[in-house]
């Protein structure tokens, strides 16, 4: 059972639509963060969100914290060719495995010209 | 350095053989991650190292598999008598504050056994 489940887990668009992508856990987690990959490239932090209900903008990018900080998303407004990657969320748990994220499958991408 | 580096970007090992994978975290950052990337399967945790110590090694698949940090720096991951089912992007990661910050990763091994 993933602990983190992501979705959809593939989405193609075209240039100036926009977006959300989900990430859902039974489980509370103390912390969320949205990474965004690369092909050939490790994961590179976009956003950490830790209290419940929190919404934070990067330019075109909304992330939102569930209230009950169990689930969050991502919106992109106006998406573009350079948004393309693989959108991964990771939380932590809280406890005495805080160190370590446990991350989602991710969503692929791809934001068509 | 400026990032986190790893070597080598690619490897390409017969079944049975062993490899070494290394990492070199940023400098100053005392925790260091790998993870495993397979295709369908996300990112799943391998080992964690505060300093030199390993507090977490339960991600280990098995014994063939064994890491180690020096000087609270590079890191090296073994993988001995290596198997198809190894292969995947091993990915290392870093980060300064334990339990506040996100991670730093590297841009991973893509590791082949044929």
């Amino acid at each position: 059972t993933q602990l983190l489940e992501q979705s959809p887990q593939f989405l193609s668009i075209q240039e100036g639509e926009n977006l959300t992508v989900y990430c859902n856990s039974s489980s509370v987690f103390s912390s969320l963060q949205w990474y965004r990959q690369e092909p050939g490239e490790g994961p590179v932090l976009l956003v950490t969100v830790v209290t419940g209900g929190e919404v934070k903008k990067l330019k075109r990018l909304t992330f939102q914290f569930g209230d009950a900080r169990k689930d969050s998303s991502l919106h992109i407004t106006a998406a573009q060719p350079g948004d393309t990657g693989l959108y991964l969320c990771a939380g932590r748990r809280g406890g005495g495995s805080n160190y370590k994220l446990t991350f989602g499958k991710g969503t692929l991408l791809t934001v068509n010209p | 350095g400026a990032g986190v580096s790893q070597s080598p970007s690619n490897k390409v090992t017969e079944k049975g053989k062993d490899v070494e994978l290394r990492c070199d975290p940023i400098s100053g950052h005392t925790a260091l991650y790998w993870y495993r990337q397979s295709l369908g399967q996300g990112l799943e945790f391998l080992i964690y190292f505060q300093g030199n110590s390993a507090p977490d090694k339960s991600g280990l698949p098995s014994d063939r598999f064994s890491a180690e940090r020096t000087g609270g720096s590079v890191s090296t991951l073994t993988i001995q008598r290596t198997q198809q089912e190894d292969s995947a992007v091993y990915l290392c990661a870093s980060s300064l504050r334990v339990l506040l910050d996100g991670y730093t990763f590297g841009s991973g091994t893509r590791l082949t056994v044929v």
